[in-house]
């Protein structure tokens, strides 16, 4: 089954506008990470929280993680053209030896 | 200092025949991670190798594919008498272990025809 699950499946904003991407996951995780795909190419990683924390921030991005809900968010602010991608969240399931559980993503589109 | 690399980039193949799909990891990193994305999907976890271990393949089909990382030379994705249902883009990964971040190569896009 699906251990993380982004939400909205697609969102388009006007450039210099905040967007905002969730996660939910089902088990308990040691850590969340967030992850952004441009079209064609590899994902880049962007964030890496802790369970033990409650946000974190990196330049235009902001990320939260309420682990009583199991759900993340990823805000990108003043966002630019060049932000156009897909998003997904990747759990750890706790045991270390897996790879990451990855979301379907969420489709970003910044209009110009 | 290059990134992963996968090659190729792009690979066709009759149903049958066999795939081979090649990933270098970055330097340093003896963590390597192979995952299938299909269109629209996220990424779905195939296989985690460290150097001639295959530590857990539990996203593998039983049949026909198969992975190595041996002690020198790349890691390879092997899939044997492919079917029109393997056409995907195969993502490598690697890391230095532990909770460190995935470093992920371009993959490499497989059509079965």
């Amino acid at each position: 089954s699906q251990q993380g699950e982004e939400d909205p499946q697609a969102l388009s904003i006007q450039e210099g506008e905040n967007a905002t991407m969730n996660c939910s996951y089902k088990t308990s995780i040691n850590n969340l990470q967030w992850y952004r795909q441009n079209s064609g190419r590899g994902l880049v990683h962007l964030i890496l929280i802790r369970s033990n924390e409650r946000e974190k921030h990196s330049g235009r991005l902001r990320v939260t993680l309420d682990t009583s809900k199991k759900s993340s968010s990823l805000l990108i602010t003043a966002s630019r053209a060049a932000d156009t991608a897909s998003y997904f969240c990747a759990t750890d399931s706790g045991g270390g030896a897996d790879g990451l559980t990855f979301g379907k993503g969420t489709h970003l589109i910044i209009q110009p | 200092n290059a990134g992963v690399m996968q090659n190729p980039r792009h690979l066709v193949r009759r149903r049958g025949q066999e795939a081979r799909l090649r990933c270098s990891p970055m330097k340093g990193h003896s963590h390597v991670y192979w995952y299938r994305q299909l269109p629209e999907e996220g990424l779905k976890f195939m296989v985690y190798l460290q150097k001639e271990n295959i530590i857990d393949e539990s996203g593998m089909p039983k049949e026909r594919f198969s992975a190595e990382f041996p002690k020198e030379g790349p890691s390879i994705l092997r899939i044997q008498q492919v079917v029109r249902g393997d056409s995907a883009a195969y993502f490598c990964a690697s890391s230095q272990g532990g909770n460190s971040p995935l470093h992920f190569g371009n993959g490499t896009r497989l059509t079965v025809t």
